[in-house]
């Protein structure tokens, strides 16, 4: 079974509007962690935020803010005023169990594409 | 940015022979792992080590074998490379005690 999913394969916004991209995620560890990655066109990856399960607000980074449900198992990622660098491929991630762990099951990503 | 090389950064190579990837960090973090990313897949787990000569398998570790004899290094083999093993790898590191896992910067392999 698909531990990450990421059902948007692409998705366009204009720019300086929020987007959100969506991650539901499937694990019976009560111990895990979501994150999120960017991967623009260059290929690298770029960690952008962390929210832990026991954690109790929800994880905010600059621009980036994660909406954490977790009765429905969902990890949203929101971008607040788009800008042209935000195009790119963005995965949701998650580890399960030991904190120590950090063996990553990915989503297949989406792709968004800010439009001027 | 964490000190994470990786080597070779393209590779084409025949059906059959074999292939070594390097990563080489300088941040003397535990855990090193290797990803490859294909498109509709996201990255998945090829194998990771937590620690010198501590390795074990990841969700697709078929076709590969791994090996670390210094905490820098993780090398990754293929050793007889086949068409499906053609994709780009990253390899990641983490000291465990944080939550964020660094990547390198990838490996482009073409296997014909």
């Amino acid at each position: 079974a698909q531990k990450i999913t990421q059902t948007q394969p692409g998705m366009f916004v204009q720019e300086k509007e929020a987007v959100t991209l969506d991650c539901t995620y499937d694990t019976s560890d009560p111990s895990y962690g979501l994150f999120w990655y960017k991967q623009p066109s260059s290929g690298e990856m770029i960690f952008l935020i962390y929210q832990g399960s026991y954690d109790q607000q929800n994880a905010t980074e600059g621009r980036y803010s994660l909406n954490f449900q977790k009765a429905r198992k969902s990890a949203n990622l929101v971008i607040s005023a788009s800008q042209l660098g935000d195009s790119a491929m963005y995965f949701c991630a998650m580890r399960e169990g030991d904190p120590n762990d950090y063996k990553l099951s990915f989503g297949a990503g989406t792709t968004v594409t800010v439009r001027a | 940015d964490a000190g994470i090389t990786q080597s070779p950064r393209h590779k084409v190579t025949e059906t059959g022979t074999p292939v070594t990837l390097r990563c080489h960090q300088t941040e003397n973090h535990r855990y090193m792992y290797w990803y490859r990313q294909d498109p509709g897949h996201g990255l998945r787990l090829i194998h990771y080590s937590y620690g010198v000569k501590d390795t074990d398998k990841g969700e697709v570790s078929d076709g590969y074998s791994v090996s670390r004899s210094k905490t820098e290094d993780f090398l990754l083999t293929l050793e007889s490379a086949t068409s499906s093993q053609t994709s780009v790898y990253f390899c990641a590191i983490s000291d465990g005690r944080g939550y964020e896992q660094y990547f390198g910067p990838g490996t482009r392999l073409t296997v014909t």
